[in-house]
């Protein structure tokens, strides 16, 4: 069965620091969507590509994070520089557009920063 | 805005007890309803959904019926076992393939 990947699955950084985290869809997916875990609470949207195109990153923190699909395939969500609230899971999910069609998730990036 | 609202937890059980999970969904248009899981220490899975008024979901003995005239998705199930311990969130996707998750509900099954 097809799955969504992400790496790594857990991360330690120090804040100040650089750290990227990647994400690979279901094949045919062309919706990918980032979201933040904060433990205990439900996932939020960071930021959402159709195909290539940014289509949502209102709740983007812009000025450290950066997201990136230049193939319309994977993607790539970094954060520079990291700071002590960051720390959280970060899950990548897929679709099909449209909005019958439910999203697929990965495995999540747990962050730890320190 | 749309928003997805769902009883706080945590729920607890004892094994073989009666489960009610109530959620009750704002949405312009009609969104697609879905029930995730997330087992401890692990990503979300897809659990069930509904994609339009009066559909019924279901997988793994848990059941949850489109309600548009209530605006509801409340997800149950007959006979809980210890397994079934986890968070459930509920959610939607709008029309603009957006989706929202409530806060999620934490459930104990006691043995």
């Amino acid at each position: 069965e097809a799955e969504v990947a992400q790496s790594p699955r857990y991360k330690i950084t120090e804040k100040s620091q650089a750290v990227a985290f990647w994400c690979d869809p279901i094949s045919g997916h062309a919706t990918l969507y980032w979201y933040r875990q904060i433990l205990g609470q439900g996932p939020e949207l960071l930021v959402q590509f159709q195909d290539e195109s940014v289509v949502d990153d209102s709740q983007l923190p812009k000025d450290r994070f950066s997201a990136e699909r230049l193939k319309g395939v994977d993607s790539t969500l970094k954060i520079q520089p990291a700071e002590l609230g960051d720390s959280a899971m970060y899950l990548c999910a897929s679709s099909f557009k449209g909005s019958i069609y439910e999203q697929y998730f990965g495995p999540g990036t747990r962050l730890t920063v320190t | 805005g749309d928003s997805v609202t769902q009883m706080e937890g945590p729920v607890t059980l004892s094994e073989e007890a009666f489960l009610t999970i109530n959620c009750t969904y704002t949405a312009t248009g009609y969104p697609s309803l879905f029930w995730y899981v997330q087992y401890p220490g692990e990503g979300l899975q897809l659990l069930l959904k509904a994609t339009k008024a009066d559909d019924k979901g279901s997988n793994k003995g848990f059941e949850a019926t489109y309600r548009k005239e209530t605006t509801s998705f409340h997800l149950e199930k007959g006979s809980v076992q210890v397994s079934d311990s986890a968070v459930y969130f509920c959610a939607l996707k709008n029309r603009d393939d957006k989706i929202i998750f409530g806060k999620g509900t934490r459930l104990h099954i006691l043995p």
